[in-house]
């Protein structure tokens, strides 16, 4: 089955303990996207990376690292996790990347989310 | 910066009426899509239109865009409880960032 898989679903953690949130795409997809979801602001996005080793920033990337070293897997890392990191987590893919080949964009497929505490 | 904005941010309706939400965005598009959440949950694709076109059709679903407004709007006819979740219209702009922009959905709840 075509899926975005991210781990854990629920994580509760402190102030400043390094975590990684993963993600594992299984569609031989190059875009891979994290996004950010709060109450009343939407889906903004973290980082994205449009194929192996290439990644870059999206609208909030401060406090977050990301890694492609290979094509599935695009893993979100908060190396000090601070209180306004709370929040839900969603990992993303596609096959094409947006904003190439026009209009003939593939849309996105989500994972199931990972909903953040930090204390 | 979010540049879909949905309309309207709440909508109650009851089974078997249509539901009609709306997006409006600020630069040139390659395509707009709806995606549905239900509650806490990942988004689902649900249609994508071109912005070569028009109207877009998919089941219960009918999607239109005006170019020159800058609008789309997400028709659901007949709804049915399950159709109970927040949508959200993404934008691919035309050139200058790789990523899809959404907007803050709408809220819909189809009561029984």
């Amino acid at each position: 089955e075509a899926q975005v898989t991210q781990n854990p679903r629920y994580l509760i953690t402190v102030t400043g303990k390094k975590l990684t949130v993963t993600c594992s795409q299984n569609m031989n997809h190059e875009y891979m996207s994290w996004y950010r979801q709060d109450p009343g602001l939407g889906l903004r996005q973290i980082y994205y990376s449009m194929n192996v080793e290439v990644t870059d920033k999206g609208d909030v990337p401060e406090g977050y690292k990301v890694s492609r070293k290979e094509k599935r897997n695009f893993p979100l890392i908060l190396e000090s996790p601070s209180p306004n990191q709370t929040s839900l987590y969603f990992c993303a893919s596609s096959y094409s990347t947006p904003g190439t080949g026009g209009s003939y964009n593939s849309p996105l497929h989500f994972g199931n989310g990972t909903r953040l505490t930090v204390t | 910066s979010q540049q879909g904005e949905e309309d309207p941010q709440a909508l109650s309706i009851q089974e078997g009426e249509n539901a009609t939400m709306n997006c409006s965005y600020k630069t040139s598009i390659n395509n707009l899509q709806w995606y549905r959440q239900n509650s806490g949950r990942g988004l689902v694709h649900l249609i994508l239109i071109r912005s070569n076109e028009r109207e877009k059709h998919s089941g219960r679903l009918r999607v239109t865009l005006d170019t020159s407004k800058k609008s789309s709007s997400l028709l659901i006819t007949a709804s049915r409880a399950a159709d109970t979740a927040s949508y959200f219209c993404a934008t691919a702009p035309t050139s200058g960032t790789y990523k899809y922009i959404f907007g803050t959905g709408t809220r819909l709840k189809v009561l029984a």
